[in-house]
């Protein structure tokens, strides 16, 4: 599975955006990037997934570089309720891989 | 509201006990994974499932853990005889996977079984 790098922990003010940064310098043409979150004494849930091009949903924004080398996941306005570990997965779907492979994420506290 | 229900929430057993933990995914999802989560180690694929067959579970203890799908709406994993370092929350998670082998949706979590062996 190829390899992602994320920062252990960021610190956000409540109201604020805060960009998530994941880097995945081997990713392949095939890897989609995928961003789950687990909150406290939660299970993981899916937040958003793209390819190549900027993804938007109610959630979050995906913001991929041009060379797909990274991608940021960006919070438009954190709330208290998006304190949470976020994982930067990435996923061959043409190797027919249903797999999510979690490394160790970035814990986000927000700050009231 | 779809949801993945995990059964029990929480466990406590004594070494050496069986212990069966119960997940039942969401209507529909042909694809059921297990996941075990440490503070040492994170979060784990213990084993995966599509259309009730097991396609890895490479990442589970063969010796003591076993890993079914009895119909599709039951998926289980079982530890026997139990030990403290199986210790951890145990996640089940379903997803929609397509005839190509990929997962088409996001896989969806449930709650997890807090398994603690004494």
């Amino acid at each position: 599975d190829a390899k992602t790098t994320q920062p252990n922990s960021m610190e956000s003010n409540e109201e604020e955006p805060v960009h998530l940064p994941c880097n995945h310098s081997t990713i392949s043409g095939t890897d989609y990037i995928h961003w789950y979150r687990q909150l406290p004494s939660q299970g993981p849930e899916y937040v958003i997934h793209g390819l190549t091009s900027n993804v938007n949903n109610r959630m979050a924004s995906l913001a991929i570089a041009e060379d797909r080398k990274s991608s940021t996941l960006i919070l438009h306005r954190a709330t208290l309720r998006d304190a949470a570990v976020y994982y930067c997965i990435l996923r061959d779907v043409e190797g027919g891989s249903e797999k999510l492979v979690f490394g160790k994420g970035t814990k986000l506290t927000v700050n009231p | 509201d779809a949801r993945v229900t995990q059964t029990p929430r929480h466990k406590v057993t004594e070494m050496g006990q069986e212990v069966t933990m119960r997940c039942q995914p969401i209507l529909g999802h042909n694809t059921v994974f297990w996941y075990r989560q440490t503070m040492m180690q994170g979060l784990e694929l213990l084993a995966y499932f599509r259309n009730r067959a097991p396609l890895d579970d490479s990442g589970m203890p063969k010796d003591r853990f076993s890993a079914e799908m009895p119909d599709a709406t039951l998926a289980t994993l079982k530890i026997q005889p139990s030990e403290p370092r199986d210790s951890a929350v145990y996640f089940c998670a379903s997803g929609l996977g397509t005839q190509y082998g990929e997962l088409s949706t996001e896989a969806f979590f449930g709650q997890g079984t807090r398994l603690t062996v004494v």
